[in-house]
Formats: structure tokens, C-alpha cells, sequence
């Protein structure tokens, strides 16, 4: 299994601009979640997916972050204007949930993409 | 609000000193802890998901334990390719992970 893909790797861009971060999940998981990391602010949740609808955005620091999960495969989180304090880490992780009888839901594994480090100048 | 504090932020050791790293949580309904490892420019590796207090784990040199407001990991005669940092993350209600803020750990030849 190849893992979380994400690409670009790296991404240099101007303020103002548009800048489109993309995640492929590990083939069968169901949930999806991206994450920013900072030094000042550690690993913050952005916005997390069950089986592609989006459960929980309160992560998403303001109107000009948005993320869309059209299918299982492919997700992306698009950041319109960028501006200087957007510069971080973004990583994209999936799961699998897995929800059984009458019990709670129960995820498995929350394996991590490599990242996508970001500067906005 | 889920809150995880890690301790101590960073940690040197020589090789062969065993130490202990701490996670302190504060969560309504604890549903798993999780230990990751991370390396400088990766992403976060996993290592171990706690589930109740008393339960322990280990692989390799690491060791991770559980009680009801911290957990605790153990590791044992470290080498100098255990440099990295660890990160404790929490999951209550909701399928997120909230995580604490690391433990770089650097170990000396």
C-alpha cells in the first residue's frame, strides 16, 4: 500500500494567491481529516470526512479555507486569498470506522500523509 | 474542550539513559489514546492506541501506559535512531484526534 499521498510537497507562493492542497487516503478508509501543524500551535484539526461528507469544520480558521471531498480517493483543501500566517504544514490522515452493532464507532489506525509544507511570501 | 499537555517539551538523553515522557489529558469520555512518533519533515507515525486505564503496550524499546489522567511512555535503553518527537493525541465523542504539542527527544551517541 503506498499510504496517505498528498501533493505538492513543497508550495512557495504569493500572498493573495489561490493555493490547492491534495490528499489521496489509503485505499478502503472512510474517514478523512486535515491538519495544520505550527511550532506555536502543534497539530491543529482543520476539518474531518465520513464516508466523503464533511462531519466537523469548526477547525477551519476562516471563510478562505475550504475543503472538499468529492470521492473516496481524492480530497483537497484550497486556501483563497492565501495570506503569510497560512504558512505551515498541512497533513492530510485517514482511518477506517468501523461501526459494530450497538457499540460505538471505532476507528483503526490514523496513518498520516507526509505533508505539504507551505510558505506564503 | 479536550486538552492533552505533553511533558517535557524536549529531552536529551545519552544512549542507554531510560526516561519516561508524560501525557496529561482532560477529556469527557475517553475513546482511545494515541501515541505517535514523528520524524523532522514526515508525517506523524503511529505506535500505540491506549483504550483503558491500566493497559499497557510496548514495541521495541517503547513502553505506553494508561491511568485515568495521564499516560505515560517508557522508553528503555534508547539509541540514537529513537530521536525524534513523540505526540500523545486523544479521541473523545466525534472521530477526531486532538493532540498534545510533542516531546522532541534527541539521544546522544
Amino acid at each position: 500500500d503506498a499510504g496517505v499521498i498528498q501533493s505538492p510537497r513543497h508550495e512557495v507562493t504569493e500572498m493573495g494567491q489561490e493555493v490547492t492542497l491534495r490528499c489521496k487516503p489509503i485505499s478502503g478508509h472512510n474517514s478523512l481529516f486535515w491538519y495544520r501543524q505550527t511550532m506555536m500551535r502543534g497539530l491543529e484539526l482543520l476539518i474531518y470526512f465520513n464516508n466523503n461528507v464533511p462531519i466537523d469544520d469548526s477547525g477551519m480558521p476562516e471563510d478562505r479555507f475550504s475543503a472538499k471531498m468529492p470521492n473516496a480517493s481524492f480530497s483537497t483543501l484550497k486556501i483563497q486569498p492565501s495570506e503569510p500566517r497560512d504558512s505551515a504544514v498541512y497533513f492530510c490522515a485517514s482511518s477506517l470506522r468501523v461501526i459494530s452493532g450497538g457499540l460505538a464507532p471505532s476507528n483503526y489506525g490514523y496513518t498520516f500523509g507526509s505533508g505539504t509544507r507551505l510558505t506564503v511570501v | 474542550e479536550d486538552q492533552v499537555t505533553q511533558s517535557p517539551e524536549a529531552l536529551r538523553l545519552q544512549e542507554g539513559e531510560s526516561s519516561s515522557l508524560n501525557c496529561s489529558y482532560t477529556v469527557s469520555g475517553l475513546r482511545g489514546l494515541f501515541w505517535y512518533r514523528q520524524d523532522p519533515g514526515k508525517g506523524p507515525e503511529f505506535l500505540f492506541t491506549l483504550y483503558s486505564a491500566g493497559e499497557e503496550k510496548e514495541k521495541e524499546r517503547l513502553k505506553a501506559t494508561l491511568t485515568k489522567k495521564e499516560s505515560f511512555l517508557h522508553i528503555t535503553a534508547p539509541k540514537p535512531e529513537d530521536s525524534a518527537t513523540y505526540l500523545c493525541a486523544v479521541k473523545a465523542a466525534g472521530n477526531k484526534l486532538t493532540f498534545g504539542g510533542g516531546t522532541r527527544v534527541l539521544v546522544k551517541p
